[in-house]
C-alpha cells in the first residue's frame, strides 16, 4: 500500500504567488514526515520536519508545512515563490512506527516550475 | 565540510559487468544508506547500515550488496549489471535516531547497455 502520495507531478505558479506542494500519507501510529528538495543535478537537501508538537513547521528557505491529522496531510508551502524555488520536491514518511531508521518512503516527486 | 562524497559521477557499464559504487561521508554519521531515483518513482531504499559492520535490507535489495567496516564508508557493489539497474543512485548519512534529517550525496549516474 502506498504510504506516501503527491497527487501532482507538477505545479506551475507565477513568481510572488502562494506555492503549495500537496502530500498525503497513510501509515499507522504517529507519522515522522519529512519534506526535501532537488536541483538539477544534485542531491536531496532537507527542508523540514514534523515530529510532534506544533501542527505549523518552519524550514528552510522560507518553507512551511501544516500537519493536517484528520486529512492525513502535509502540504508544503511558502507564501511567495520565487524563480529559484523552481526544483523537485519530495515527501517523505516513516512508515511503520516499529520500522527502525532506514525506511522512509518518499513520494514520487513533483516538479515545481516557478514563471517570471 | 565535504558532506557525503559519492564517486563516480558518471558511470557506463555492459551487461553482466560488476562494479563499486563509493560513498564516504565526514561527519561521523551512525546512520548510512543507498537509495535508487527511477522517473516517477521517487527514491527507493536499497540497503541501509546503522552502523560499522551491520547492514539490512531495504525496499528493492537484489542485484546489490553493501558492507560497512569503517563508519566513514559504504560502498554499494553491483554483482552483475542488469539494464533494469539505470538509474541515479544516492548515497545518504545522518546522526542517530529515526527522526534525524538525510544528508544526501550528488549522486551516480549509472547507464547498463
Amino acid at each position: 500500500a502506498q504510504s506516501v502520495a503527491q497527487p501532482e507531478d507538477q505545479v506551475n505558479v507565477a513568481e510572488g504567488n502562494p506555492l503549495t506542494v500537496k502530500c498525503t500519507y497513510s501509515v499507522s501510529g504517529n507519522p515522522y514526515l519529512f519534506w526535501y528538495v532537488q536541483y538539477p543535478n544534485r542531491g536531496l537537501q532537507f527542508l523540514l520536519k514534523y515530529i510532534t508538537g506544533d501542527n505549523l513547521v518552519k524550514g528552510s528557505y522560507g518553507f512551511e508545512a501544516e500537519f493536517n491529522k484528520s486529512q492525513t496531510s502535509f502540504h508544503l508551502k511558502k507564501p511567495s515563490a520565487l524563480v529559484s524555488d523552481s526544483a523537485l520536491y519530495f515527501c517523505a514518511v516513516r512508515r511503520n512506527p516499529t520500522d527502525s531508521w532506514g525506511k522512509l518512503q518518499f513520494g514520487a516527486g513533483t516538479q515545481v516550475v516557478v514563471t517570471p | 565540510n565535504a558532506g557525503v562524497t559519492q564517486t563516480p559521477k558518471f558511470q557506463v557499464l555492459k551487461t553482466g559487468q560488476s562494479m563499486t559504487l563509493q560513498c564516504a561521508q565526514d561527519m561521523n554519521h551512525e546512520y548510512m544508506s543507498w537509495y535508487r531515483q527511477d522517473p516517477g518513482m521517487g527514491l527507493r531504499l536499497i540497503h541501509y547500515s546503522v552502523g560499522a559492520g551491520i547492514t539490512d535490507q531495504g525496499e528493492v535489495p537484489n542485484g546489490y550488496n553493501v558492507s560497512r567496516s569503517t563508519t566513514e564508508d559504504f560502498p554499494l557493489r553491483l554483482l552483475s549489471a542488469a539494464p533494469s539497474q539505470t538509474s541515479v543512485y544516492f548515497c545518504a548519512s545522518s546522526r542517530e535516531g529515526t527522526n534525524q534529517p538525510q544528508h544526501f550525496g550528488d549522486g551516480t549516474r549509472l547507464s547498463i547497455l
